[in-house]
């Protein structure tokens, strides 16, 4: 299997502040057919199901504000929240879909300091 | 626009089987392009991947689980179905059905919480 870690577990980032979560991957996954990292991104807010942010390691999905980002190579990876809303509190979550069985990170949990 | 929600019973007896049937709404469930998924998430914990299944009826299950679990297709429904058997409390967990695609997993339904009981 590949093993997903993030970090940090959890992170206190002021309003407007910005926020880094880091995800690396046991193996790379990028595809070499098609030279895309297979790597996403998830929010999810309690109560609620986890949400698609970024595919592709970088691409932002339709609505997402452009305050996320996301970047990395085959095997490191960062969503970067660029300037801290009150709505970003959340648990964020890396997911790679290069290989079944996919994997989630454990969850980075961010919230206001 | 797509949607997915879950339905079964809330509480299983250990030993028993778990079944879940997520209803897709609202978009084409025989569409090439997906995979439909079940995705599980324990309370306070992650997220685990149980496995897919495409349209055509062939699945794809995490070894971790595949002795246990079966992913079926009703297309003249637009349903997908899990069924988990020989659960204990460590399956207790809310159960999300999903739409996974070259993107990820684009479309998630609710999430409804099964607990594993007597």
């Amino acid at each position: 299997d590949i093993v997903m870690t993030q970090s940090p577990d959890s992170l206190a980032v002021s309003l407007g502040e910005r926020a880094t979560i880091n995800c690396k991957s046991s193996q790379s996954v990028l595809y070499s057919s098609n030279n895309k990292k297979h790597l996403a991104w998830y929010q999810q807010k309690p109560g609620q199901p986890p949400k698609l942010l970024i595919s592709w390691a970088s691409t932002r999905e339709s609505g997402v504000p452009d305050r996320f980002s996301g970047s990395g190579s085959g095997t490191d990876f960062t969503l970067t929240i660029s300037s801290l809303q009150a709505e970003d509190v959340a648990v964020y979550y890396c997911q790679q879909y290069y290989r079944t069985p996919w994997t989630f990170g454990q969850g980075t949990k961010v919230e206001i300091k | 626009q797509v949607q997915l929600q879950e339905s079964g019973p809330g509480l299983v007896k250990p030993s028993e089987t778990l079944s879940l049937t997520c209803t897709v709404s609202g978009g084409s469930f025989s569409s090439g392009s997906y995979y439909w998924s079940w995705i599980r998430q324990p309370p306070g914990k992650g997220l685990e991947w149980i496995g897919y299944i495409y349209f055509s009826g062939s699945a794809n299950y995490n070894p971790s689980l595949r002795s246990r679990v079966t992913i079926s297709v009703d297309t003249s429904k637009n349903q997908f179905s899990l069924r988990l058997s020989s659960v204990t409390a460590a399956d207790t967990a809310v159960f999300y059905c999903t739409r996974a695609g070259l993107r990820g997993m684009d479309v998630w339904g609710q999430g409804t919480t099964v607990t594993v009981s007597s």
